[in-house]
């Protein structure tokens, strides 16, 4: 069965850096989705992406972060300026079409965060 | 996520059938109600979904309320594998007019072997 793949699986990195995260979604899927998951917490929506805009975002999602889909494959999202409190488990999703009805998410394994 | 009612954990035993509950009082008439599960240290993972008729596939059954305002995921026979967070989800229309998924709390499955 056809998966979302995210890269790398573990990323560490200092207080204040960038760092961006990788994703390939399933190949034919035109929706796209970012998740969040803080240790011992809910599963969290940051923002979905769709025809090259973002469809929604939450409040989360503030002006450190952005997301990209720089070819025909790539979904990335990127932290201009990491905090400790950023740590946390990224799951990237895509499905076919908008999700609401009829329609599946497919969530990658995800990457885990280490902001020190 | 206050759209949707799950107990906090359930157990069940190997092998033995697991009925996991959701409440969705409020559902309208239009929504499907969609269950994922997380295992341990993985992504979500899409379950089975349905509208108003049971629904069955190779993972599990949906058993759906006459008034849709209850529904029951249904695992024929648990296995150590299927521990796992189980979430009963509507879809949320978020400010833009898009509907996301919204995971709640779910119910943490325990199997005990």
């Amino acid at each position: 069965e056809p998966e979302v793949t995210q890269t790398p699986s573990h990323q560490v990195t200092q207080m204040g850096q960038e760092v961006i995260l990788r994703c390939v979604p399933i190949s034919n899927h035109l929706y796209f989705y970012w998740y969040r998951q803080i240790l011992g917490q809910k599963v969290e929506f940051l923002v979905s992406f769709y025809n090259n805009e973002i469809s929604e975002k939450s409040e989360i999602f503030d002006d450190q972060f952005s997301v990209e889909r720089p070819d025909g494959s790539n979904f990335t999202l990127k932290i201009r300026s990491t905090k400790l409190e950023d740590s946390a488990m990224y799951f990237c999703a895509s499905s076919e079409r908008e999700w609401g009805e009829n329609e599946k998410l497919f969530f990658g394994s995800g990457t885990q965060l280490s902001v020190l | 996520d206050a759209k949707t009612t799950q107990p906090n954990s359930m157990e069940s035993n190997e092998e033995e059938p697991v009925h996991l509950p959701c409440n969705h009082s409020t559902i309208s008439g239009t929504d499907y109600i969609h269950w994922y599960r997380q295992l341990p240290s993985q992504g979500p993972e899409y379950v089975i979904h349905g509208l108003t008729s049971n629904v069955n596939n190779r993972m599990a059954s949906l058993a759906i309320a006459e008034d849709r305002k209850s529904s029951t995921l249904i695992l024929h026979r648990a296995t150590l594998r299927d521990a796992a967070v189980y979430y009963c989800i509507l879809r949320d229309e978020a400010s833009g007019g898009s509907y996301i998924p919204t995971f709640g709390r779910g119910t943490s499955l325990i199997v005990h072997p």
